[in-house]
């Protein structure tokens, strides 16, 4: 199975800041990747998809890029409701995997 | 709009089984792949299983291969999954998730707890 870190598990930030996270596969995935956003007791909700691509209603300030090992996810000014646990998940082959998550602390 | 509703959890034995369902609204269920994702109290995502849009391919993860069963009914817009010799470490939230852009999960259903314990 294609195992996905992230990098780092967990980070502190403040309001504004510019803060990006790391997704690495152990195999090359092309674009195949996404990244989702978890707040506490919530269903993940999508943010990225083929690695580069905005959801629709998602606000600009979400950004990735990468393409096959490494993939990054990035938020260039921290809102308070950006505050959450992030996860990259591969959608390149079976069985499917996620990051470990990430979490966006103040 | 848009929606998933999952139903079936509550507390099982170990060794015993369950039949978790997910109840899609507001597209056409039949066109689309559904997963199943589950995500332990405290832990990070785990995929779990996923079906074709009719049914005719089905994937799982290692860790409940032989063991779960995804399925669907495509007239009453429903997916299922049945799990049997559950294990402890199998305790945790269930989503379901439809397939969007070949490459992302969305929406996911607000999920169904499923804890496994004597």
């Amino acid at each position: 199975a294609i195992q996905l870190t992230q990098s780092p598990s967990s980070l502190s930030a403040s309001v504004g800041d510019r803060v990006t996270i790391t997704c690495r596969a152990s195999q090359d995935i092309s674009t195949s990747l996404a990244w989702y956003q978890q707040k506490p007791g919530k269903a993940p909700k999508l943010l990225i998809y083929d690695a580069s691509s905005l959801e629709f209603g998602v606000p600009s300030g979400f950004s990735g890029r990468g393409s096959g090992t490494d993939f990054t996810l990035t938020i260039s000014s921290l809102q308070p409701e950006d505050f959450a646990t992030y996860y990259c998940q591969q959608f390149k082959s079976y069985p499917l995997t996620f990051g470990g998550g990430t979490k966006v602390e103040i | 709009q848009v929606q998933l509703v999952e139903s079936g959890g509550g507390v099982v034995q170990p060794g015993r089984s369950l039949r978790l369902s997910c109840v899609a609204s507001g597209f056409t269920f039949r066109s689309y792949e559904i997963h199943w994702v589950r995500q332990a109290p405290g832990k990070g995502l785990e995929w779990v299983a996923l079906i074709s849009y009719d049914g005719s391919n089905k994937y799982y993860a290692d860790s409940v291969k032989g063991r779960f069963t995804i399925s669907r009914d495509n007239s009453k817009n429903t997916l299922y999954l049945q799990m049997s010799s559950l294990r402890t470490e199998d305790t945790a939230v269930y989503y379901c998730a439809r397939v969007r852009h070949k490459t992302g999960l969305d929406p996911w259903g607000q999920g169904t707890l499923v804890t496994v314990s004597s």
